[in-house]
């Protein structure tokens, strides 16, 4: 019954490779989420949409970029990784207020070499 | 913005002993404090959440109060069983936002 699903779970990328990290929803929740979570480390917050707008945290460098091209798909884009990006990405959804809980995804665990 | 602290960082208890978690926040409009918990290599999984409206709230174990006066709040976990060992993060938002801000997290060991 996996409700947020994210692929690849393991993604190795070269430095300055651009890759894409996906994640999909079977909750149809309005709000998507992507949080980066580097080891022993809390998540931090990247963007989120809230239906289709792009609500982007003042902190996040301009690398990172995110796409929903529709209410269950959303993208992360990082254009060039370096070793500093290696981390965990993690996707949530939640519906529209601010206190619903966010579902998060199992996260893809992304090495840059 | 807000910003969450959170205190211990790492925490070790006998099975069966209670354990607590604190966390302030600096922004008196958050009103809505979740309460997540990640396993090693897993995802966070909401355990508990309060609203500002109450001051605690109970869910069998595990059980969250709440000081709005003081802007802080607590975790409390009684009986503590291995499987509770975990990393856990508090965090902030107001409820008409979508920006949780988390605290830095307390590793929690149940020594058995």
């Amino acid at each position: 019954d996996a409700m947020v699903i994210q692929n690849p779970r393991y993604q190795v990328t070269q430095f300055g490779k651009p890759v894409t990290l996906s994640c999909s929803q079977t909750l149809n929740h309005n709000v998507m989420y992507w949080y980066q979570q580097k080891s022993s480390q809390a998540p931090k917050l990247l963007f989120h949409y809230y239906d289709k707008d792009f609500n982007n945290e003042a902190d996040t460098p301009d690398n990172f970029q995110s796409r929903r091209p529709n209410t269950s798909f959303c993208f992360l884009d990082i254009r060039s990784p370096g070793l500093g990006d290696a981390a965990m990405y993690l996707c949530a959804t939640s519906g529209l207020a601010g206190d619903d809980e966010q579902f998060f995804g199992p996260g893809t665990r992304l090495t840059v070499l | 913005g807000e910003n969450v602290e959170q205190h211990p960082s790492t925490l070790s208890v006998q099975e069966g002993d209670s354990a607590v978690i604190k966390c302030t926040y600096s922004d008196s409009a958050s009103n809505y404090f979740p309460w997540y918990k990640q396993e090693l290599g897993k995802r966070p999984q909401l355990i508990i959440d309060i609203r500002s409206n109450v001051g605690e709230k109970k869910d069998q174990r595990i059980a969250v109060t709440l000081n709005k006066t003081a802007k802080h709040f607590s975790l409390h976990i009684t009986e503590t069983q291995p499987e509770d060992s975990a990393v856990y993060f508090c965090a902030a938002s107001l409820n008409w936002a979508n920006n949780l801000f988390f605290g830095t997290g307390t590793r929690l060991t149940v020594i058995p």
